[in-house]
Order: C-alpha cells, then structure tokens, then sequence
C-alpha cells in the first residue's frame, strides 16, 4: 500500500496565479480530507468528502479556494487567484470511518512569493 | 462541536527521562481520542487512539495514553524517551457519530529530547 499520495511535494508561485494540489488516497478509504498547517493557525480542517460528496466546507477560507473530488481514487484543491498569505503546507488525509483515523499525505509545501 | 487544549507548546527533556504530554478535550457528544506524532518535514502518523474498553491504550514504540472521562482528559506518556522521539504531537478528538464525526486537532506539542 503507497499510502495517501500528495504531489507537489513543493510548490513555488508567483501572487496572482492559479495553484493546483492534488491528493491520492487509499482505496477504498470513504473519507478525504484537506488539511492547511502553519505555525500561526496550527491543524485547520479546509474540507472533506465521504464517498466523493463534499460534505463540510466551513473551512474554506474564501472562494479563491475550490476542492474537487471527481472519483473514488483523486481528489485537487485549487487556489484562484494565490496569495502570500495563502503559503503553508497543505496536507490530504483519507479514512475508512469515525474511530478508524487517519492516514495523511506528506503534504504539499507552498510559497506564494 | 469539539475542541483540544494541549497545554505545553514546548517540552525539553533528556534522554532516557519519562516525559507526559498533557491533551484535554470538551465535547458535547462522546469521542474517539487520537494521538498523532508528525517528524520534520513529513506528514502526521497515528501513534495511538482510544475508541471505548480499557482506559489504557498502547503504542508499539512504548507511548501510552489513559482516557479520563471525568476530567476530559488524555495524556501522553513514555516512562524513557530517546533522542528519536523528538518530534511534534498532536492530540485529537472526533465525535463518535454525526456532524461531529471529523477529527479537530490540538495546537501540538514540540518533544525535544536532549542528550
């Protein structure tokens, strides 16, 4: 088993352009979920899906963000327009359930310069 | 809805000394409790978690956790750190059914072990 595939593992951009981060997650797992981590905000819960629906996005923190999930087996997050303060590493994380946890990715480092 | 209190951001301690890393939680419904440990660099990896039996709950590498229910609490313990077992943790909650059902995390907890 490959885990939750996350890539970029880096992502370097200019303000202003689009940012795609994609998440793999391990089949069978009914549940993703998108993570952004930074030192100032800690763990935030962006959004997830049970069984590719989105279920809860509260997280989102603006409409620059949109998350997608078009099968079982993928899922992006998009930022549109970036922004600086949008750097932080953004970590996907799959489950089979409540109680099961989670398995993360290795997340995706970004930088809006 | 839930949330965590992990009430140290930072513990140094050396090598071959017990350590406890304090988690207390509120939630209105009843929970699962997680523990995470995330190294440099890397994602978040579960080391342990309690969803209902013995209070008591094990890890492989020698970390345990006790769920107590009357002061809401979940505290990390290892009787003898090793310089490897420097890292973050992160404690969670997740409510056992419903809307509550996706983990919230704790803030964290750097372990620094020193020689």
């Amino acid at each position: 088993d490959a885990g939750v595939i996350q890539s970029p593992r880096h992502e370097v951009t200019e303000m202003g352009q689009e940012v795609t981060l994609r998440c793999k997650p391990i089949s069978g797992h009914d549940y993703l979920f998108w993570y952004r981590q930074t030192m100032m905000r800690g763990l935030e819960l962006l959004i997830y899906f049970n069984n590719n629906v989105p279920i809860d996005d509260s997280g989102m923190p603006e409409d620059r963000f949109s998350a997608k999930m078009p099968n079982a087996s993928f899922s992006t997050l998009k930022i549109q327009p970036s922004e600086p303060r949008d750097s932080a590493v953004y970590f996907c994380a799959s489950s089979l359930g409540p109680g099961r946890g989670y398995t993360f990715g290795s997340g995706t480092r970004l930088t809006v310069v | 809805a839930q949330s965590v209190t992990q009430l140290d951001s930072q513990v140094p301690v050396f090598e071959e000394a017990p350590v406890e890393l304090r988690c207390n939680y509120s939630s209105s419904v009843s929970v699962y409790l997680f523990w995470y440990v995330q190294y440099p660099n890397q994602g978040l990896q579960l080391l342990l978690k309690y969803l209902s039996g013995s209070t008591l709950v094990e890890s492989i590498n020698g970390f345990e956790a006790e769920f107590n229910k009357s002061q809401t609490s979940f505290h990390l313990r290892k009787p003898s750190v090793h310089i490897s077992d420097t890292a973050e943790y992160f404690c969670a909650v997740s409510g056992i059914s419903g809307s509550a059902r996706q983990l919230t995390f704790g803030s964290g907890t750097q372990l620094t072990v020193l020689p």
